[in-house]
């Protein structure tokens, strides 16, 4: 199986703040990675797939990039609805594996 | 409204077993690839298996944890999916979201290949083992 490691494991950011989450596949994986926010209590909601396409209604300030083995996400400037924790899930194969989880919180 | 509603939840003794039940509307359910993650309380997220259309086979597959435990089906004319669960164990003790897989495609050095992500999820269901 895939294994995919996530840093860092928590982040402390402001409002208005770059924010950039890395992912870290155990063998290549393309570019098919999926970026997923969830806030407590809420289902996951999809933000990126394939490394770097942005889910329809997605604001800009989210982006992904990457291939291989090593991918990121970058929020451009941090709103407070952002404030969540943040997981990577490889899309190359069955059984589908997901990061750790990044938690963003506020400083 | 792609909507997914899962049931079925419920307090289980180690052991014993539990059908959960996804309900499906808003999109054509027969066509779609599902699958099922857990979430253990205060853990993140873990795949749990998918199951193929029945163009495509309805094939199942499923993370290490469950295999030979747990069996996910389907019944396209109630646009529903299900998660069978036995010899239940206290770590399975999780909510239990439904999602749909999307399919993705794309060249890369002239190999084309498919990828796979969950886009639309459901709000889950929370099952607890204990006794």
């Amino acid at each position: 199986d895939i294994q995919m490691t996530q840093s860092p494991s928590s982040v402390s950011a402001s409002v208005g703040d770059r924010v950039t989450i890395t992912c870290r596949a155990s063998q290549g994986i393309s570019r098919w990675l999926a970026w997923y926010q969830q806030k407590p209590g809420k289902a996951p909601k999809l933000l990126i797939y394939a490394a770097s396409s942005l889910q329809s209604g997605v604001p800009s300030r989210f982006s992904g990039s990457g291939s291989g083995t090593d991918f990121t996400l970058t929020i451009s400037s941090l709103q407070p609805e952002d404030f969540a924790t943040y997981y990577c899930q490889q899309a190359d194969s069955f059984p589908l594996t997901f990061g750790g989880g990044t938690k963003v919180e506020i400083k | 409204e792609v909507q997914l509603v899962e049931s079925g939840g419920g307090l289980v003794k180690p052991g014993g077993s539990l059908k959960l039940s996804c309900a499906a509307s808003g999109f054509t359910f027969s066509n779609a690839w599902m699958s099922w993650v857990r979430q253990a309380p205060g853990k993140g997220l873990e795949w749990v298996g998918r199951i193929k259309s029945e163009t495509d086979g309805e094939t199942t597959d499923y993370a290490a944890p469950v295999k030979g435990r747990f069996t996910i089906s389907r019944d396209d004319s109630k646009n529903t999916l299900y998660l069978q669960m036995n010899s239940l164990k206290t770590e399975d003790t999780a909510v239990y979201y439904c999602a749909t897989v999307a399919r993705g495609s794309g060249w890369i050095s002239l190999h084309y290949y498919y990828y796979y992500y969950m886009d639309v999820w459901g709000k889950g269901t929370t099952v607890t083992v204990s006794s």
